[in-house]
């Protein structure tokens, strides 16, 4: 299948602090990534879809000024967390779509595992 | 509103001891049911996607079926190195991936 790779894998910062998440097909375009969180013990939440060369689309709950993402290129979207408090501690994942159509087949990176101290 | 429901939530079986995954959805407009398998720690690893009823995928010791209403992961003769959590997701009209909870499935030799 095709590859998606996800930078950092964990990464610990202190509570006030930004960090960038980074998102790369490694092997095909993707025009559209997701990105997820997901809690212990539970299912994905979409957070939000990136459309490269445009602005990405929330939803509903999402603070679109706390997770900022950009979709600059078709292989790389980043994720970026400001101001991070304790409870944006918690496991990000993308994903990437083959294709251009809405039914292609949906590649997910390893994760991140972001602790916020 | 688009649901996607698994059950059980956790299934314990012996190695060789087979059986079957569901997930029920209810969706406007399906563009797709798609499972993955994920570890703990790891992000969800593709299994199949299943487009209209009565298709059916199989991989190894998985095999994947869809009606209108449902999906089912059949298990057969499961190995310890199946165990992992079961997702399953819908892509509705808009093209967002909509998961179920997912079902922890543990394989003991």
């Amino acid at each position: 299948g095709a590859v998606v790779s996800q930078h950092p894998s964990w990464v610990i910062c202190k509570s006030g602090t930004s960090v960038k998440i980074e998102c790369r097909s490694l092997d095909f375009q993707a025009t559209t990534m997701f990105w997820y969180r997901q809690f212990p013990k539970q299912s994905l939440m979409l957070m939000a879809t990136s459309n490269e060369g445009s602005k990405a689309t929330y939803e509903q709950g999402v603070e679109k000024d706390k997770f900022l993402i950009n979709h600059a290129s078709l292989t790389l979207s980043t994720l970026t967390v400001t101001s991070a408090h304790p409870e944006d501690s918690s496991f990000y994942i993308c994903s990437a779509r083959f294709g251009t159509s809405y039914t292609g087949e949906l590649f997910f990176g390893e994760g991140s595992r972001l602790t916020v101290l | 509103e688009d649901q996607v429901t698994q059950s059980p939530e956790a299934l314990r079986l012996q190695e060789g001891e087979s059986s079957s995954l569901n997930c029920s959805y209810t969706v406007s407009g399906l563009r797709g049911l798609f499972w993955y398998r994920q570890d703990p720690g790891k992000g969800p690893e593709f299994l199949f996607t299943l487009y209209s009823a009565g298709e059916e995928k199989e991989k190894e010791r998985l095999k994947a079926t869809l009606t209108k209403k449902e999906s089912f992961l059949h298990i057969t003769a499961p190995k310890p190195e199946d165990s992992a959590t079961y997702l399953c997701a819908v892509n509705n009209q808009g093209g967002k991936l909509i998961f179920g909870q997912g079902t922890e499935l543990s394989v003991k030799p």
